[in-house]
């Protein structure tokens, strides 16, 4: 059955520390990975996508990570911000034959940061 | 520039009633979104056009659901008849297709739908 499985479900951090957040996936066969800022309220934003051959991708203060063996990945977040407290959601895309993936997505992390 | 646009952002009516969500979707986007997100089962997408055409609907989860792209610029959810189980924030998405689903979807901000 194709999952995607994130971690922790919830988290709090201080203002200024570093955090990361895990996905785990058994989606197969493998089109690509996003994350997604989602903030109370609004709709996701996208964040990052990665396909099979990209094993890291940046945005600003936002690091996803891909390891396409081990069906991982990884969110981290450098040097916290108020405004990065949201929900943050993995979704993995299955090839399909049709060359339109079906999504698959986590329950997402909230995050909560403090000043 | 523009975002995605959905309207209504917030729908109350009566079980049974007909419930019709609109969205605009960005500019130059070939490819749009229907999905809902609840508490108990997150975001779920319920359909996606490429080009207006309708290409996957098997997230619809009933009859009682349709959607329609009349053209590129303008989509339709509509439920009928409406049932509180379907109470729930809709969100439409756009992206540009190139051959694939490596685009970032762009989304709207959303209609929270309440069924009483």
């Amino acid at each position: 059955k194709n999952q995607v499985e994130q971690s922790p479900q919830s988290l709090i951090i201080l203002e200024g520390k570093n955090c990361t957040l895990q996905c785990n996936y058994t989606v197969s066969p493998f089109s690509n990975l996003r994350w997604y800022k989602q903030d109370t309220g609004r709709g996701p934003v996208s964040l990052t996508i990665m396909t099979f051959s990209e094993n890291t991708k940046s945005n600003g203060r936002y690091t996803a990570t891909l390891d396409a063996d081990t069906k991982q990945s990884s969110l981290h977040i450098t040097a916290s911000q108020l405004s990065d407290s949201a929900s943050y959601i993995c979704v993995v895309s299955r090839r399909t034959n049709t060359n339109a993936g079906k999504s698959t997505f986590g329950d997402g992390t909230t995050l909560t940061v403090k000043p | 520039d523009a975002g995605v646009i959905q309207s209504p952002r917030h729908e109350v009516t009566e079980m049974g009633q007909e419930v019709t969500l609109r969205c605009k979707p960005i500019s130059g986007h070939n490819s749009l979104f229907w999905y809902r997100q609840t508490m108990m089962r997150g975001l779920e997408l319920l359909i996606y056009f490429n080009n207006n055409v309708p290409i996957d609907d098997s997230g619809m989860p009933e009859d009682r659901f349709s959607a329609k792209m009349p053209n590129a610029s303008f989509s339709t959810l509509k439920i009928q008849p409406s049932e509180p189980r379907d109470s729930a924030v809709y969100f439409c998405a756009s992206s540009l297709w190139a051959g694939g689903d490596n685009q970032p979807q762009h989304f709207g901000d959303g209609t929270r739908l309440s069924i009483l």
